[in-house]
């Protein structure tokens, strides 16, 4: 079975732009949830989805934003990018989400450079 | 305030010595989980625990949970080089009506040869 697939592995943006980040889940789950991880402030939560509905939301702002599409597959999007936007971007995929019991399995990550 | 607090953040000790890595909260979880991420990959799952008191073994690492589920360790004996990375523990509650995982700051550990 296939893990948990981000893309791209790597992005180096300039402040102002905007990005969109990929994440496909290991397949049958339909719960993908995004971290943002920063040496500072460790793993925060970004968002869950769950059958292509944000079902649990973090406290970032309203830049931050993503969706589900049918099939699972998630996307992030950060508008109007800040320096302070550098970070790891972790996706993480569970059969049902939201159950602690689970686990949840993470992909690489996407390492976002906002110069 | 971190709701998960992890401690020590930073470890460095030589191969063959034990280690306990503690992880503690005034909030009470529905379940704890324990992560080991390496330089440049997400965080892997090593162990869920949920019941109050409960202890799991995974071949060298030794992980309880504590009898009132607000707090857990993990205890690793005879640390070998590949143990090094960081560890995360993740607690689950209960927040606005849907289960929500809370990650704790994290404990980097260093083995030496």
């Amino acid at each position: 079975k296939a893990g948990v697939t981000q893309t791209p592995r790597y992005l180096i943006k300039t402040r102002g732009q905007q990005v969109t980040l990929s994440c496909s889940p290991i397949s049958g789950h339909r719960s993908v949830s995004w971290y943002q991880q920063t040496p500072g402030q460790g793993l925060q939560f970004l968002f869950e989805y769950f059958s292509e509905t944000q079902r649990n939301k973090g406290n970032f702002p309203g830049r931050f934003s993503g969706r589900q599409f049918s099939n699972s597959r998630s996307e992030m999007n950060v508008s109007t990018l800040e320096l302070g936007d550098s970070a790891l971007y972790l996706c993480a995929s569970s059969l049902l989400g939201g159950d602690g019991a689970a686990g949840l399995f993470f992909g690489s990550g996407t390492q976002l450079s906002v110069l | 305030t971190q709701l998960l607090e992890q401690s020590p953040q930073f470890l460095s000790i030589q191969e063959g010595e034990n280690l306990t890595v503690y992880c503690n909260s005034s909030s009470v979880f529905s379940s704890l989980q324990w992560y080991r991420q390496e330089p440049g990959e997400g965080p892997v799952l090593l162990v869920t625990v949920v019941t109050g008191g409960e202890v799991k073994k995974l071949k060298r690492l030794t992980f309880q949970f504590g009898d009132a589920r607000k707090d857990s360790s993990l205890h690793i004996t005879a640390a070998q080089p590949g143990d090094t990375g960081l560890y995360l523990c993740a607690g689950a509650r209960l927040f606005q009506g849907a289960q929500k995982l809370v990650f704790g700051q994290g404990t980097r550990l260093t083995i030496n040869p």
